[in-house]
């Protein structure tokens, strides 16, 4: 039962256009979203994240937005650079669970921008 | 300042022996969780320990478990290893605080033969 999906394995996007990444989650008790970024061979990079009581964040090139009635965030990217080409997943977690940090991942998009 | 630090970066086991892997977190940060990542599973949360209890835990068999010391550094350790668990392990650090990202290191890519 994947709590946290992301229904693209892949995308590819001309350099310079909007890259737009997408996730569902079904557990509503989720209140802090992540996105992270993954090369071959090394561990994922934190880009931005964003908690229920907001529906916007934004860090330069990066936004994310979460519509939580949809139980649905997305990740814009704008512009995309070749050097954005990776996996990016996408997180959540919970809070009571031991109070601690307990991530859901999804299984990721690989995007391709493409000069 | 230094990044999540995990040792050794690359395993090769055979079935049925045991392994045990480190990470050193960021220095000040006192959560630290495991993660297992195989190409049909993603990544996978193991569990998480803060101030050498743990706090979370996933759903993996006993043969996953793992420790901190006073210094916060961790070790996982699986026994009885099976070919399935060939995986890359990776390992994040957190401040204390719930609701923060956590930094992963560049992960253990355990081989079981």
């Amino acid at each position: 039962d994947q709590q946290v999906k992301q229904n693209s394995p892949s995308l590819s996007v001309q350099e310079g256009r909007i890259s737009i990444l997408n996730c569902d989650y079904t557990n509503s008790m989720f209140d802090y979203f992540l996105w992270y970024k993954k090369y071959p061979a090394e561990g994922p990079t934190f880009l931005i994240s964003i908690s229920s009581i907001k529906d916007k964040n934004e860090d330069g090139r990066f936004t994310v937005f979460l519509n939580k009635s949809a139980k649905h965030l997305s990740l814009h990217i704008v512009p995309s650079q070749p050097g954005d080409s990776a996996v990016y997943f996408c997180a959540a977690s919970a809070p009571g669970r031991g109070s601690g940090q307990n991530f859901v991942f999804g299984p990721g998009t690989r995007l391709s921008v493409l000069p | 300042k230094a990044g999540v630090t995990q040792t050794p970066r690359y395993l090769i086991k055979t079935r049925g022996q045991q392994v045990t892997l480190s990470c050193s977190p960021i220095s000040g940060h006192r959560s630290v969780s495991w993660y297992q990542q195989t190409p049909g599973q993603g990544l996978q949360f193991l569990f998480e320990y803060f101030s050498e209890t743990q706090r979370n835990k996933g759903n993996f068999p006993g043969r996953f478990s793992g420790r901190q010391f006073s210094n916060s550094r961790s070790e996982m350790n699986v026994s009885t290893l099976e070919l399935g668990d060939s995986a890359l392990y990776l390992c994040a650090s957190s401040p204390a605080q719930v609701g923060t990202e956590a930094f992963f290191g560049q992960g253990t890519r355990l081989t079981v033969v």
